[in-house]
């Protein structure tokens, strides 16, 4: 079974601009999640969706957005980037449902963002 | 929120010698503490875990301990081989959809 699959893995941008990131989760995970990971922050909770809803976000600000389609595939956006957005984004899948929470989280490889 | 706190940040050992890696969490409510190790130009993989309503868990070569009373849970690796050599995070989350991770500890296997 594939991994979780996240495009692309590289990314150069400049300040100002806006920068969309994908997710495919492992086939039969509905529920994604996305972290970003610098050196001096560690791994932070971004947001997590199921069944195309936001069901929890962390302390981001309103510039970070994402969203789930119909088959569970996820996007990111980031606008108006600034210097500090430069992180590894990664995204995670599980078989979390409706009701259930702490299932394993199964991470993919990331996007590296650079913010010139 | 959650607050993971993770030591050492750093881990040097000779191969065949045991790694351990002490964690805790601030929130009385988590109930779910996994352990993921990342390589570079990798994302991080789970390599075990542990729900509140166990104490030890064992996979092979690595263990988990949580204490649920003292808030710490650890990660015991025996038998260090070069290939455990990479970043291992520790994680808490109590059932909100998230992981709240430590900042991560560089283990270094010694040949």
């Amino acid at each position: 079974k594939a991994g979780v699959t996240q495009t692309p893995r590289y990314l150069i941008k400049t300040r100002g601009q806006q920068v969309t990131l994908s997710c495919s989760p492992i086939s039969g995970h509905r529920s994604v999640s996305w972290y970003q990971q610098t050196p001096g922050q560690g791994l932070q909770f971004l947001f997590e969706y199921f069944s195309e809803t936001q069901r929890n976000k962390g302390n981001f600000p309103g510039r970070f957005s994402g969203r789930q389609f119909s088959n569970s595939r996820s996007e990111m956006n980031v606008s108006t980037l600034e210097l500090g957005d430069s992180a590894l984004y990664l995204c995670a899948s599980s078989l979390a449902g409706r009701s259930s929470t702490n299932e394993k989280l199964f991470f993919g490889s990331g996007t590296q963002l650079s913010v010139l | 929120g959650e607050n993971v706190e993770q030591h050492p940040s750093t881990l040097s050992v000779q191969e065949g010698d045991s790694a351990v890696i002490k964690c805790t969490y601030s929130d009385s409510a988590s109930n779910y503490f996994p352990w993921y190790k990342q390589e570079l130009g990798k994302g991080p993989q789970l390599i075990i875990d542990i729900r509140s309503n166990v104490g030890e868990k064992k996979d092979q070569r690595i263990a988990v301990t949580l204490n649920k009373t003292a808030k710490h849970f650890s990660l015991h690796i025996t038998e260090t081989q070069p290939e455990d050599s990479a970043v291992y995070f520790c994680a808490a989350s109590n059932n909100d959809y998230k992981l709240s991770f430590g900042a991560g500890t560089t283990v270094t296997v010694r040949a």
